[in-house]
């Protein structure tokens, strides 16, 4: 049971360039999200999903491509680099609560993170 | 989105001494947790408290979902407590489990 990986740790971009961060979690966790942390502040929601084929916007959106094509994977697509997207990047994961659910899993709601990715857009 | 407030926003505590960190939030929530930032920047769960008293070692927490805080305490610090602490709220449905986070207490441990 790995939890929640995330890959590559460190990154370096030029401007303009695309890449993808990929999360993958072994948990069977119905959400995942991504969040990006920038110096002294707290972590902001980019994309969640809340089940493979479902993705939403989070609080900052623009600039960033997901897709949930299975339940352990969610990659974070940064489709043409920006100096603003230097960050630091988590992926997080954990069950939700579905309709009709007669369980409750362990940990109930609990979100995992990542180790993070620190991106750098020069 | 949700109001998250921490306190205090920085913290030096000689090595032993305790130690009490805050986080108010706007609305109601029915999930909270608080996350340790280490040097290496890992975040580390540390309680998933929406609501009452869990105690784990030297840390312990308590959420007042009522009254919209909960308190985070530390005692007996060692080093290895600094860092930043993080409080994340956020109310979980079938459409997923938002958080929101405060901007965090850094604390720092002197021997």
């Amino acid at each position: 049971n790995a939890g929640v990986t995330q890959t590559p740790k460190f990154q370096v971009l030029k401007t303009g360039q695309s890449m993808t961060l990929q999360c993958a979690q072994d948990m069977n966790h119905e959400y995942m999200s991504w969040y990006r942390q920038d110096p002294g502040m707290g972590l902001r929601l980019i994309h969640y999903s809340v089940g493979a084929g479902i993705t939403d916007q989070g609080e900052v959106p623009n600039g960033y491509n997901v897709s949930r094509s299975t339940t352990e994977d969610f990659p974070l697509r940064l489709l043409s680099a920006a100096p603003s997207q230097t960050s630091v990047y988590f992926c997080a994961s954990s069950y939700s609560r579905k309709p009709g659910r007669s369980w409750m899993p362990p940990g109930d709601t609990e979100a995992f993170f990542g180790q993070g990715t620190r991106l750098t857009v020069v | 989105g949700i109001q998250v407030e921490q306190s205090p926003p920085d913290l030096i505590l000689q090595e032993g001494a305790n130690s009490t960190l805050r986080c108010n939030f706007s609305d109601s929530v029915n999930n909270l947790q608080w996350f340790h930032q280490n040097p290496w920047g890992q975040l580390i769960n540390l309680f998933y408290i929406p609501s009452g008293t869990k105690q784990n070692g030297r840390l312990s927490a308590t959420t007042v979902a009522t009254e919209r805080y909960s308190l985070l305490y530390i005692s007996s610090s060692q080093t290895t407590d600094s860092g930043v602490y993080f409080c994340a709220v956020g109310y979980v449905a079938n459409t997923g489990n938002q958080f929101y986070f405060g901007t965090g207490t850094s604390l720092t441990v002197i021997p």
